[in-house]
């Protein structure tokens, strides 16, 4: 049983079309995030959500907007694609460790995105 | 600059050696993650670290918090070990946020 599952894996699209992503983890996890990964492999946070609300928006474009309907799933629409959207997406997902030594996380396999 | 460095960028060892990748973090921290990315790309977490040394098999990773630099190790290296590893480090605000670094790009010769 995949932890931490998306789809699509791959997608390829064309400018300014609206796209969606879809994240779920059967890990019971309070935390979910999508992480954005450049062409040069670079990943930075997009947004974090912990049961349901959102905890970390890190200047992403409004065309980009994220949906928890449960703690389990959170998924990741984008409205009017442009070229540089292009790259890898990843979900994850973390539960804290309550002895306060940290967390796990646990990414997806990655969905890419094309915008041509 | 980036507030979380790797070096180096690329490394390239015959197998069976000793591999050592390095971190380095200008930033106040609650906790270190090492991640290993496939050419796949699928991100795997190796170890998450607050202090001290860890160890899983062949891999060692330490932490000096007060030098605010992490090494991950690995023994008796091979290929399947080929892959790109990235630091990343949690902030000590009390988010989930983690910030990564760069990656080093790890090729194992037979």
């Amino acid at each position: 049983d995949t932890a931490v599952s998306q789809t699509p894996k791959y997608l390829v699209t064309q400018m300014g079309n609206d796209k969606s992503i879809k994240c779920e983890q059967n890990l019971g996890h309070d935390t979910m995030y999508w992480y954005k990964q450049d062409s040069k492999k670079f990943l930075k946070i997009m947004f974090s959500y912990n049961n349901k609300e959102l905890i970390i928006n890190e200047t992403v474009p409004n065309r980009f907007s994220p949906k928890s309907p449960d703690k389990a799933h959170l998924n990741l629409h984008i409205n009017s694609l442009e070229l540089g959207d292009s790259a890898v997406y990843f979900c994850a997902s973390s539960q804290v460790d309550f002895s306060g030594q940290g967390y796990t996380i646990y990414f997806g396999e990655g969905s890419w995105l094309t915008v041509v | 600059k980036n507030e979380v460095e790797q070096s180096p960028q690329n490394l390239t060892a015959q197998e069976g050696e000793f591999i050592t990748i390095n971190c380095s973090y200008s930033v106040g921290i609650s906790a270190l993650h090492w991640l290993q990315q496939h050419p796949g790309g699928g991100i795997v977490s190796l170890f998450m670290l607050s202090s001290g040394k860890k160890k899983h098999g062949r891999l060692i990773a330490t932490i000096n918090i007060q030098e605010k630099h992490s090494s991950l190790h690995i023994t008796a290296s091979h290929p399947r070990d080929s892959a790109v590893y990235i630091c990343a480090v949690r902030s000590d605000f009390g988010n989930e946020k983690l910030t990564f670094g760069t990656g080093t790009r790890l090729t194992i010769i037979p």
